[in-house]
């Protein structure tokens, strides 16, 4: 069946510090890819998306490159802010009527330190 | 534009009681998601609706348990009766197939609970 894998957290950095979260899959078709984020005592929020190979998502100075080659979809930015403490999801979706689940990944916390 | 609204937004209650959770997803989405989120679990999901109908509800934890969308602007969730294993936070999302992405846009959530 279709799964994410996650870097396993919680990763601390201090500000200004280059992140990078893992994000590899598994999927019978060809999957769009996504990274949510939860900030504390909220819902997630769709941060960014890609939804063929090679494509890159970008938002908030992140960045995703969907890697068919890697199965992969690793989270970057190039310098963190203490605002973007939150948990971090990866999730997948095989784009076909009648099937609109997302596979999400297990999560990953993010805590910032100025 | 008014994104995925829940309510009530939190939610305590006496095991043995009936729960009613309330979700109005974004006008113009086909399809609505319950999750629910706990520290043990992380994030499940319940049950999923595609033009007010349910296909998938393998992740009802039992049947105490059941969902509803009468139209495209309501669902609800009940749990009828509580226990204090049923407490989490529960999240209603929403989308729409037409982009061939299917994001999810989620609510703020209620946070049950089960005392």
């Amino acid at each position: 069946g279709d799964s994410v894998t996650q870097m396993e957290g919680p990763v601390t950095l201090s500000e200004e510090a280059f992140l990078t979260i893992n994000c590899t899959y598994t999927a019978t078709g060809y999957p769009s890819l996504f990274w949510y984020v939860q900030y504390p005592g909220e819902g997630l929020q769709l941060l960014l998306k890609a939804t063929k190979a090679d494509d890159k998502g970008s938002n908030k100075g992140f960045e995703a490159t969907y890697r068919k080659e890697t199965t992969s979809f690793h989270l970057e930015k190039g310098s963190v802010q203490v605002s973007d403490s939150a948990v971090y999801f990866c999730a997948l979706s095989i784009p076909h009527f009648g099937n609109e689940k997302l596979t999400f990944g297990t999560g990953t916390r993010l805590t910032i330190i100025p | 534009d008014a994104g995925v609204i829940q309510s009530p937004r939190h939610e305590v209650t006496e095991m043995g009681q009936e729960v009613t959770l309330r979700c109005k997803p974004i006008s113009g989405h086909n399809s609505l998601f319950w999750y629910r989120q706990t520290m043990m679990r992380g994030l499940e999901l319940l049950i999923y609706f595609n033009n007010n109908v349910p296909i998938d509800d393998s992740g009802m934890p039992e049947d105490r348990f059941s969902a509803k969308m009468p139209n495209a602007s309501f669902s609800t969730l009940k749990i009828q009766p509580s226990e204090p294993r049923d407490s989490a936070v529960y999240f209603c999302a929403s989308s729409w197939g037409g982009t061939g992405a299917y994001e999810q846009y989620f609510g703020p959530g209620t946070r049950l609970t089960v005392t």
